[in-house]
């Protein structure tokens, strides 16, 4: 039974493109949020998607967008990059529709991305 | 607002040390979940233990244990004889259910190192 797998594992970009990170739930759920963590801090909500929309959002501005499929996997879209995005981001998943979200949510192993 | 707290930024002990990580946290709900993650080097967060707000019993696992006050909102790990593998970074969350997202709130996170 696979985990929650995040792809790419690193990304470098500059700034002012646009990035797109990508997020496969653990088998069973259907629910992905996504996370932003900065050097030396702990993990920020982002966002969270569940039945393909987002359902509720952190302190984050629109150049950070999402998107979930179907099959429940998720992407994370950055536009217009700012040597501030630089951060690992982290996807979590959970099952709302079981109601386990708030006892168990599990992380993937996240992506490092460098803006330069 | 929900805050968690962990005012330790960097311990360092020596092998076979029992240590003590603190984490406060900060809620207007009555109902609400309390986790601890370990983050080693490799960035993937591993859920630890998860506590829900009617539960105050202190519980072990193994060199682990985590003690919960509600009437000082506090959430604090003890692990016993420490060892080298140890070596991560702690970090307590407050599960936060605003529209049913269960978002997780993180503290700064605590450096432990375990010299051998």
């Amino acid at each position: 039974d696979a985990g929650v797998t995040q792809s790419p594992t690193h990304l470098i970009k500059t700034r002012g493109q646009q990035v797109t990170l990508r997020c496969s739930p653990k088998s069973g759920h259907d629910t992905v949020s996504w996370y932003q963590q900065a050097l030396g801090q702990g993990p920020q909500f982002i966002f969270q998607y569940y039945e393909e929309e987002e359902r509720q959002r952190g302190n984050f501005p629109d150049r950070f967008s999402g998107h979930q499929f179907p099959n429940y996997s998720s992407e994370l879209n950055v536009n217009a990059l700012l040597l501030g995005d630089s951060a690992l981001y982290l996807c979590a998943s959970s099952s709302l529709r079981t109601g386990t979200g708030r006892v168990e949510q599990y992380f993937g192993p996240g992506t490092r991305l460098t803006v330069t | 607002a929900q805050k968690v707290t962990q005012a330790q930024t960097e311990i360092s002990v020596v092998e076979k040390e029992d240590v003590t990580l603190d984490c406060v946290y900060e809620t207007r709900d009555t109902t609400y979940y309390l986790f601890w993650y370990k983050q080693p080097p490799s960035g993937e967060l591993v859920f630890l233990i998860r506590r829900n707000s009617f539960d105050e019993q202190n519980e072990i696992s193994g060199r682990y244990s985590w003690n919960f006050q509600k009437s000082t909102s506090s959430f604090n790990f003890t692990i016993t004889a420490s060892q080298v593998v140890d070596s991560a970074v702690y970090f307590c969350a407050l599960s936060e259910n605003q529209g049913g997202s269960e978002k997780l709130v993180f503290g700064k996170g605590t450096k432990l190192t375990v010299n051998p």
